[in-house]
């Protein structure tokens, strides 16, 4: 069965630079989700994507920008990186009530 | 406020014993779904189970059984005949919104198998 696709999977960058991250659902979810999960932490609710429109935000930092496109894949976009930004990203999609809530492998950033 | 707590932060036991993580949870909805996840050491979140509040019937699946008990807001793991595969970070969650919904993590259980 096909899951969620994130990518890359790994990503080094420097203090400063841009990322962007990717992530693809599962075909006919309707809401995508991202978390960051720093070293020894729980992952924490950045933002999610209802029918390609946000639909609720947690503790995202202003440098953080995300949005889904048409073909329902979603996008992480992170300026000006901080050494606090290294982190496990997770994307997460899901049926309405919480069918099928399902994570991808993650991406782990490394900023230096 | 929506909060998961797992008390326990680091539990140790030598294979083929029973271990329980406990998962304690605080909502004012009445609609909410409960979730725990495997966190092995290469990272990936892997899902467990789902439970809704309306359904209180406890479930097991093969060595895995959880308890779940409204009354005390709790939602219990057990591993039956532990064993070192086992091993791995474990998260109970909480999510309360129909749609959209966003999960609450407690902070994790690190459990331990020793052979």
């Amino acid at each position: 069965a096909a899951g969620v696709i994130q990518s890359p999977r790994h990503l080094i960058k420097e203090k400063r630079e841009t990322a962007t991250l990717k992530c693809y659902p599962i075909p006919r979810h309707d809401t995508v989700y991202w978390y960051q999960q720093g070293p020894g932490q729980d992952p924490q609710f950045l933002i999610s994507f209802y029918e390609k429109m946000q639909s609720d935000k947690g503790s995202i930092p202003d440098r953080f920008s995300a949005q889904q496109f048409s073909d329902y894949h979603s996008e992480l976009n992170m300026s000006s990186l901080e050494l606090g930004d290294s982190a496990l990203y997770f994307c997460a999609s899901s049926l309405p009530l919480m069918h099928g809530y399902t994570f991808g492998s993650g991406t782990r950033l490394t900023v230096v | 406020a929506q909060k998961v707590t797992q008390a326990q932060t680091e539990i140790s036991v030598v294979e083929k014993e029973d271990v329980t993580l406990d998962c304690v949870y605080e909502t004012r909805d009445t609609t909410y779904y409960l979730f725990w996840y495997k966190q092995p050491p290469s990272g990936e979140l892997v899902f467990l189970i789902r439970r809704n509040s309306f359904d209180e019937q406890n479930e097991i699946s093969g060595r895995y059984s959880w308890n779940f008990q409204k009354s005390t807001s709790s939602f219990n793991f057990t591993i039956t005949a532990s064993q070192v595969v086992d091993s791995a970070v474990y998260f109970c969650a909480l999510s309360w919104q129909e749609y959209g919904n966003k999960l609450v993590f407690g902070a994790g259980t690190i459990l331990r198998v020793k052979s």
